[in-house]
């Protein structure tokens, strides 16, 4: 079985300022991680993903994410928050069967 | 590339009623997967097509159905609507089956249900 928490529903940041989005997971298999991307009213756009090749992968955006294995941790960070980064980000765990356990979403809200 | 396109984008529909909903992948992808996203429950699977079989199925009611044809193209049945299906249903498409294979989202269909 698999899980993921996303450990914050809401996150607040200033714009220009770091973003943080955490993400614990948990699977019995060695699981390929996406984060994704929902601005209100659209679907999800992939952000980047983790396949176990370099454990900081680098996506879209400006956003990259820390794979650790002991910490069972995918975090996505930022080092400046823009106004377009407003949206909803899921952490993704894919894993036994292909099938994709989402996280419960972080809404990210960036002040001006 | 053309994207993922699903259509209908908006559905309104009553209790008891059965709706399709179609997706188109990209073209190429072979793998097409639907989910199912409300405020409460967030974001769940509801099965998984490939090479037009179903691989996967999540824990929905048998209400939900769904085929893919033999050019990729999949539709989602759901049958004897109730209140609690008004969501937004998302297709994604991927390359293949392989679990490394990121999936592309469509821009979903919200359907209601009165």
């Amino acid at each position: 079985a698999q899980s993921v928490t996303q450990l914050d529903s809401h996150v607040s940041v200033s714009e220009g300022t770091p973003v943080l989005l955490r993400c614990n997971y948990s699977s019995s298999y060695s699981p390929s991680l996406f984060w994704y991307v929902q601005h209100p009213n659209k679907g999800l756009q992939l952000l980047l993903k983790y396949t176990s090749a370099a454990t900081l992968v680098k996506g879209i955006n400006g956003f990259e994410a820390e794979f650790k294995k002991s910490e069972t941790s995918f975090h996505l960070t930022k080092p400046s928050a823009h106004m377009s980064d407003a949206a909803e980000y899921f952490c993704v765990v894919s894993g036994t069967g292909n099938m994709l356990t989402f996280g419960g979403g972080t809404r990210l809200m960036v002040k001006p | 590339k053309a994207g993922v396109t699903q259509t209908p984008r908006y559905l309104i529909k009553t209790r008891g009623q059965q709706v399709t909903l179609s997706c188109s992948p990209i073209s190429g992808h072979r793998s097409v997967s639907w989910y199912q996203q409300t405020p409460g429950q967030g974001l769940q699977f509801l099965f998984e097509y490939f090479s037009e079989t179903q691989r996967n199925k999540g824990n929905f009611p048998g209400r939900f159905s769904g085929r893919q044809f033999s050019n990729s193209r999949s539709e989602m049945n759901v049958s004897t609507l109730e209140l609690g299906d008004s969501a937004l249903y998302l297709c994604a498409s991927r390359l293949a089956g392989g679990s490394s294979y990121e999936q592309y989202f469509g821009p979903g269909t919200r359907l209601t249900v009165t």
